[in-house]
């Protein structure tokens, strides 16, 4: 069966310092993977995502993502933690569904 | 603006009393889908649609119901809401990779926090 886990309820991490949120998934195939982010009262917004190629993927404000076939991971990064970085964040998967995670929800601490 | 909409953004009804959650996308995409969002479960897609006239379950279809009569348009529909329908739901769009592969990145609307008494 396809599933996505996102091992962390919360990730605190103090403002300046990078941060990384994890996601692993197993999927058949060559699925298409996401991160997706959640302010306050809003809808999910794409950050990025990883179809083919390099395994380092560049997203919306400032995030990246690296891809790791072997680990089946796919965890987001930004080497420098803003305090409105704090939100809800979640990984999706693309294979014959579409799978997200629980979500990771981000605290940054000035 | 390229958006998805969803009305009403907040409502507050009673259990049996069918009501309706409208959603609009102006992208002009085929792939169309529900999900709802409860406190420690995530997201969790109800139903889908790729394309007019084509619905399909998703992971949590019942009590459920859904149409796609125009491709921009995608209402959900409760017959007989519940308590435990209570939840924050969102309407999403997206492209198609092509037949059978899935989904592009998809667009949500801003969410309408459903309360069933």
């Amino acid at each position: 069966a396809q599933s996505v886990a996102q091992p962390e309820d919360q990730v605190n991490v103090a403002e300046g310092n990078p941060l990384t949120v994890k996601c692993t998934y197993s999927v058949s195939g060559n699925p298409y993977l996401f991160w997706y982010v959640q302010y306050p009262n809003r809808g999910l917004q794409f950050l990025l995502k990883y179809i083919t190629g390099d395994n380092l993927v560049k997203g919306s404000y400032g995030f990246e993502a690296e891809f790791n076939k072997s680990q089946t991971s796919f965890h987001l990064k930004k080497p420098s933690a803003l305090v409105s970085d704090s939100a809800l964040y979640f990984c999706a998967v693309n294979g014959d569904k579409i799978i997200f995670g629980k979500g990771t929800r981000l605290h940054i601490l000035p | 603006e390229a958006q998805v909409t969803q009305n009403p953004r907040y409502l507050i009804t009673v259990t049996g009393k069918k009501l309706t959650v409208t959603c609009s996308q102006n992208m002009n995409h085929e792939y169309m889908s529900w999900y709802r969002q409860d406190p420690g479960l995530g997201l969790r897609q109800i139903y889908y649609s790729m394309n007019v006239e084509v619905t399909d379950k998703g992971d949590v279809p019942e009590g459920y119901k859904v149409s796609r009569k125009e491709k921009r348009n995608f209402p959900l529909i409760l017959e007989s809401p519940s308590p435990n329908q209570t939840s924050l739901y969102f309407c999403a769009s997206s492209t198609l990779r092509g037949s059978g592969l899935g989904t592009y990145e998809q667009y949500f609307g801003p969410g309408t926090r459903l309360t069933v008494t």
